[in-house]
């Protein structure tokens, strides 16, 4: 399995500033993912960060706000721009390859997530 | 329509019995993968167990197990002998693989309490 390390765990943000999140992985992976997880909510997918290329971004969510850099196979990073208190979230960094132990498809690992307050 | 739907938002239990979290899924790719996820107050998300559309068999995983009917499209989780640790939340989510780089869908959540 992968370990995956996102920093930072946890931060309080003043409005209109933006935060970067960081998320390393110990191995090399295919796939990594953002997602969002609001305040008692359900987890909802950002976007997917591709090595090389631009982010994928699931509908509702923009590179304005949410530009997100790729520049290896075991490293991205999330940046909440211009934030609101609307931003404050868990964010979490998910890794996965295209096959793997848990069989077709493979498993999804999480990292630990960073909760950001926006006051 | 909702892919996932986890109609428990909550659910109590006593130490050491059995519960069992529902969960139906939407889909109409032959190739999908059902995943369950713990979330702890801390935060982080604890993957389960996992069952694929063509396994025979339902997936086991020490005390956890997954009460895949394909026919119905459940993938209810059930969790034998309850511990004070189980207190967190539950996901169950989905992946479909035949749409290509797939991310996961999750369900709303139930919360699950276990009192001593």
């Amino acid at each position: 399995s992968a370990v995956i390390s996102q920093k930072p765990s946890r931060d309080i943000c003043q409005r209109g500033t933006s935060l970067t999140i960081q998320c390393q992985v110990d191995s090399q992976v295919t796939m990594m993912f953002w997602y969002r997880q609001q305040p008692g909510q359900s987890l909802t997918l950002i976007a997917t960060a591709n090595q090389g290329s631009e982010a994928t971004y699931e509908s509702g969510f923009v590179i304005d706000k949410f530009p997100i850099s790729r520049p290896n196979l075991t490293f991205s990073t999330l940046t909440v721009s211009n934030m609101s208190p609307e931003d404050s979230s868990i964010y979490l960094c998910s890794v996965g390859d295209n096959a793997g132990t848990s069989g077709v498809g493979g498993e999804l690992f999480f990292g630990e997530g960073s909760r950001l307050t926006v006051l | 329509a909702q892919k996932i739907t986890q109609t428990q938002p909550g659910m109590f239990v006593q130490e050491k019995e059995a519960v069992t979290l529902d969960c139906t899924y939407d889909t109409s790719d032959p190739s999908y993968g059902l995943f369950w996820y713990k979330q702890p107050s801390s935060g982080e998300m604890i993957f389960l167990i996992y069952q694929g559309s063509y396994d025979q068999q339902n997936a086991t995983e020490g005390r956890y197990s997954l009460n895949f009917q394909k026919a119905r499209k459940s993938a209810n989780l059930v969790i034998s002998a309850s511990q004070l640790g189980d207190s967190a939340m539950y996901f169950c989510a989905m992946r479909e693989f035949t749409s290509g780089y797939s991310t996961l869908t999750f369900g709303k959540g139930t919360m699950l309490l276990v009192s001593p």
